[in-house]
């Protein structure tokens, strides 16, 4: 089983569409959970860390269920430059140089916004 | 401020040969990662640097892969020899070493193995 499965997509919505993409992962022990955000034949780039109480950025909320090992990401009023793959990614906090470890990534879900 | 830099952006060799990989993480962070995309595959973590020390290498797939990080600045990434497996996408990541800290990520080298 995969440390970190994701939704296979791809997804394909309208623009101003809302648009959910949720994750599982499988280690209790993960302590730290993200979203990233990779364009296509770039580099992945941080969009927004994951809270237990959940949080939220502009359009985007992200939400966390630890019981459940659970992490889901919400995107309202999408937007033609949110299309992209959206990666889940956790680590556990290490105890060396203060670092947050290695972390492990979901495959990625791709979105497609169209006009 | 410069990003993670990496060099080259592409590489295309033969079945056998020796490649090496450089990336050049922003200045001032200790922590510098090495990660890699195999096609139709996750981001996998291959190894992680605290400043010239090797913390963790626990994802390096066998002995032909060799990481250094000469003076704790730069990192090289050598694949000697290289199989037709390695192709991939090969990230280099690097953060300040405070807890929870961001990783920034490099644009990568696309390894091609002939």
């Amino acid at each position: 089983r995969k440390e970190v499965e994701q939704d296979p997509g791809p997804f394909n919505v309208p623009e101003g569409a809302t648009v959910a993409f949720n994750c599982t992962y499988s280690n209790s022990a993960s302590q730290s959970f993200f979203w990233y955000r990779q364009d296509c034949r770039k580099e992945p780039k941080l969009l927004m860390s994951v809270y237990s109480s959940g949080n939220e950025d502009g359009r985007f909320t992200a939400q966390l269920n630890r019981a459940s090992q659970y992490i889901s990401l919400l995107i309202r009023d999408s937007k033609l430059s949110d299309s992209a793959t959206y990666l889940c990614v956790v680590t556990y906090h290490m105890n060396y140089g203060g670092s947050q470890g290695n972390l492990i990534f979901g495959k990625g879900t791709k979105l497609s916004v169209k006009p | 401020e410069a990003g993670v830099t990496q060099f080259p952006s592409h590489s295309v060799i033969e079945k056998g040969q020796t490649v090496t990989l450089r990336c050049d993480p922003i200045s001032g962070h200790d922590n510098l990662y090495w990660y890699r995309r195999v096609m139709g595959k996750e981001i996998k973590f291959l190894l992680h640097f605290v400043k010239e020390s090797k913390q963790d290498e626990s994802g390096m797939p066998n002995n032909r892969f060799l990481a250094e990080r000469t003076g704790g600045t730069y990192s090289t990434l050598k694949v000697q020899p290289a199989e037709l497996e390695d192709s991939g996408v090969y990230f280099c990541a690097s953060s300040q070493g405070l807890a929870g800290d961001t990783q920034y990520f490099g644009p990568g080298t696309r390894l091609t193995v002939l």
